[in-house]
């Protein structure tokens, strides 16, 4: 049975950081292209970022890049995303989902809730 | 950058009735369009992908038409656990990224 799990989430201060994990299981991690996908509160899904099977290729919504990176590390099988200079609009649910036919997000995590306010 | 609207905002329906739900792409994305329901408190859900195939699962109620610009996801006969927000979304061919569409909200009449 594949399954996403968010850690990591929490409560931080405008200008913060804070790390997101993603623990992948029940599948092949190493063959997939994996992304970040976000919602706030009351509103639609957004994609953030991914990141190819080998993580040599990378990409990001234009309202996160030079502040958050996504990284990999298929030993462990997990998925990361380092967010740095947090704003208030980047208060979230943040799900890890696992991208099929590197087109859609075929499974996804139950998400990780990131609060950015002082 | 291809943006994907979604009408209607809301479709207010009894069960048993059929659901049409329509997204439209500001540029063709060929058939490589999805759809994705998503409960309150829950992740999204995969039920359409390449614009007509249902995902491992899907009841055969759920189906998927269009390609180009225009796609319609329709529900033949409402079930109660269907009454939820209905996402489409497509990835760009280069670079990679990936956009939804700002939903519909299928609720109870």
């Amino acid at each position: 049975e594949v399954q996403l799990v968010e850690s990591g989430g929490g409560l931080v201060q405008p200008g913060g950081s804070l790390r997101l994990s993603c623990a992948a299981s029940g599948f092949t991690f190493s063959s997939y292209w994996m992304s970040w996908v976000r919602q706030a509160p009351g509103k639609g899904l957004e994609w953030v970022a991914n990141i190819k099977q080998d993580g040599s290729d990378k990409y990001y919504v234009d309202s996160v890049k030079g502040r958050f990176t996504i990284s990999r590390d298929n030993a462990k099988n997990s998925l990361y995303l380092q967010m740095n200079s947090l704003r208030a609009e980047d208060t979230a649910v943040f799900y890890c989902a696992r991208v099929v036919g590197a087109t859609y997000f075929d499974y996804w995590g139950q998400g990780a809730l990131v609060t950015v306010s002082s | 950058e291809i943006l994907l609207t979604q009408s209607p905002a809301t479709l207010s329906l009894s069960p048993g009735e059929r659901a049409t739900l329509s997204c439209r792409a500001s540029q063709s994305v060929s058939s490589y369009l999805a759809w994705y329901q998503q409960k309150p408190g829950q992740a999204p859900r995969l039920l359409i992908y390449d614009a007509s195939n249902r995902a491992t699962g899907i009841p055969a109620r759920f189906s998927g038409s269009g390609s180009g610009t225009d796609f319609t996801l329709t529900i033949s006969s409402l079930e109660p656990e269907d009454f939820a927000v209905y996402y489409c979304q497509q990835r760009s061919n280069w670079p990679p990224i990936f956009t939804f569409g700002p939903g519909t909200k299928v609720d109870i009449k």
